[in-house]
């Protein structure tokens, strides 16, 4: 049992460059989501999902796209890196049911750190 | 608005002494507010969490109030140790229709316990 697992966990690209990070949780989770952290600030929400083939923007969404075709993965691309997006990016799962409004504990990967030069 | 504001930003607390973090949120339909603790280069990981239904929970030397009126919740560390310097974090779940529920953090409150 893995949890949540991030790929990768260090990566630089160059201003105009694309790439794709991937998250994979093994917890059968229906909500996944995607964070940012940078330095001395808290984490900001880029995507969510709460469910296979559905994704919805979060707070700071501009640059990044994202896709869940498989229940347990949750792929964040950028398009074209730009430097501001040098940060820390987490991914996290947790159960929830919107029928009940059940929230769950929210299991986070251990982090991508991504400079864009 | 969906805004979790967290004070103070800081906190700097002698070991063995108290430590409080509270946080505000605006939607009155939250019905979740868990605490997450972050030490420096980790993952942000659970430490306590209420639901809507308590006013104050605690599990050993951490305690978490809420007032639903007031729209405050507070996460309490007593007899602090320089294990609990790290950066907390709490947050509180805003459902968006037909978007199912998302989870706003505050802002974090970075502890320093000195020895």
């Amino acid at each position: 049992n893995a949890g949540v697992t991030q790929t990768p966990k260090f990566r630089v690209l160059k201003t105009g460059q694309s790439m794709t990070l991937l998250c994979a949780q093994d917890m059968n989770h229906e909500y996944m989501y995607w964070y940012r952290q940078d330095p001395g600030m808290g984490l900001r929400l880029i995507h969510y999902s709460v469910g296979e083939g559905t994704t919805a923007k979060g707070e700071v969404p501009d640059g990044y796209n994202v896709s869940r075709l498989k229940k347990q993965n949750f792929l964040l691309g950028l398009e074209s890196a730009a430097p501001s997006q040098t940060s820390v990016y987490f991914c996290a799962s947790t159960s929830s049911n919107l029928g009940t409004g059940f929230f769950g504990e929210l299991f986070f990967g251990e982090g991508s750190r991504l400079t864009v030069l | 608005g969906e805004n979790v504001e967290q004070h103070p930003s800081t906190l700097s607390v002698q070991e063995g002494d108290s430590a409080v973090i509270k946080c505000t949120y605006s939607d009155s339909a939250s019905n979740y507010f868990p605490w997450y603790k972050q030490e420096l280069g980790k993952r942000p990981q659970l430490i306590i969490d209420i639901r809507s239904n308590v006013g104050e929970k605690k599990d050993q030397r951490i305690a978490v109030t809420l007032n639903k009126t007031a729209k405050h919740f507070s996460l309490h560390i007593t007899e602090t140790q320089p294990e609990d310097s790290a950066v907390y974090f709490c947050a509180a779940p805003v459902q968006v229709k037909a978007a199912g529920n998302k989870l706003t953090f505050g802002g974090g409150t970075r502890v320093l316990v000195k020895p």
